[in-house]
């Protein structure tokens, strides 16, 4: 059965900082990998997904993944975030039963 | 645009009252699921349907069921429900696998 892991459950960075946030899943067969955003008392959004093709997807908000097979890893990066870009990021991973499983979530704070 | 409804924002109900939670989609999606997030858990899948009548347990679906007679509406019912199940329940809907996940904007359930 699939699983996620997101390693950090808060990761503080100074703004126009760059910034990793980090997801490892288990799978025994190929994947579909998400991740989604949810901004402060809103609801989720996707950010960028990976489904096949190249290993480096882009995705809103000058966001980026990179799908590491041999890592079982699909980390999201940011070369300079922004307050606005607050929230907490979820990863989320899908076999071809349908399941969609989420990680327990990364909050990111921002620092002046 | 997408659209994921979910009939009650904010509900209170008593220990050992009997909670329905009804969400409908627009989108003519064969995949639905319901999940429940809470501080810490993230996102943790109850159940989900891939077709009418169509059924999987999530990962914790022990306290509740679901009902899908028609393709646009799935509901979450709470047979009897206890203050652990206080949480904000999503419901969210996709095409297939690897398909975007549309989230609506949650049900706040209290337990009291």
């Amino acid at each position: 059965a699939q699983s996620v892991t997101q390693l950090d459950s808060q990761v503080p960075v100074f703004e126009e900082a760059p910034v990793e946030l980090r997801c490892n899943y288990s799978s025994s067969v190929s994947v579909y990998l998400f991740w989604y955003v949810q901004y402060p008392n809103q609801g989720l959004q996707l950010l960028l997904k990976y489904l096949s093709g190249s290993t480096l997807v882009k995705g809103i908000n000058g966001f980026e993944a990179e799908f590491n097979k041999s890592q079982t890893s699909f980390h999201l990066r940011k070369p300079s975030v922004h307050i606005s870009d607050t929230a907490e990021y979820f990863c989320a991973v899908s076999e071809s039963d349908d399941k969609i499983i989420f990680g327990k979530g990364t909050r990111l704070h921002i620092l002046p | 645009d997408v659209k994921v409804t979910q009939s009650s924002r904010y509900l209170v109900k008593r220990t050992g009252e009997k909670v329905f939670l009804e969400c409908v989609q627009d989108m003519d999606h064969e995949n639905m699921f319901w999940y429940r997030q809470d501080p810490g858990l993230g996102l943790r899948l109850i159940y989900f349907s891939y077709d009418v009548k169509m059924k999987e347990k999530g990962d914790i679906p022990e306290g509740y069921s679901v009902s899908r007679e028609k393709k646009e509406r799935f509901s979450l019912i709470l047979e009897s429900a206890s203050t652990n199940q206080t949480s904000m329940y999503l419901c969210a809907t996709a095409q297939s696998s690897g398909n975007t996940i549309y989230f609506g904007e949650g049900s706040w359930l209290t337990v009291v």
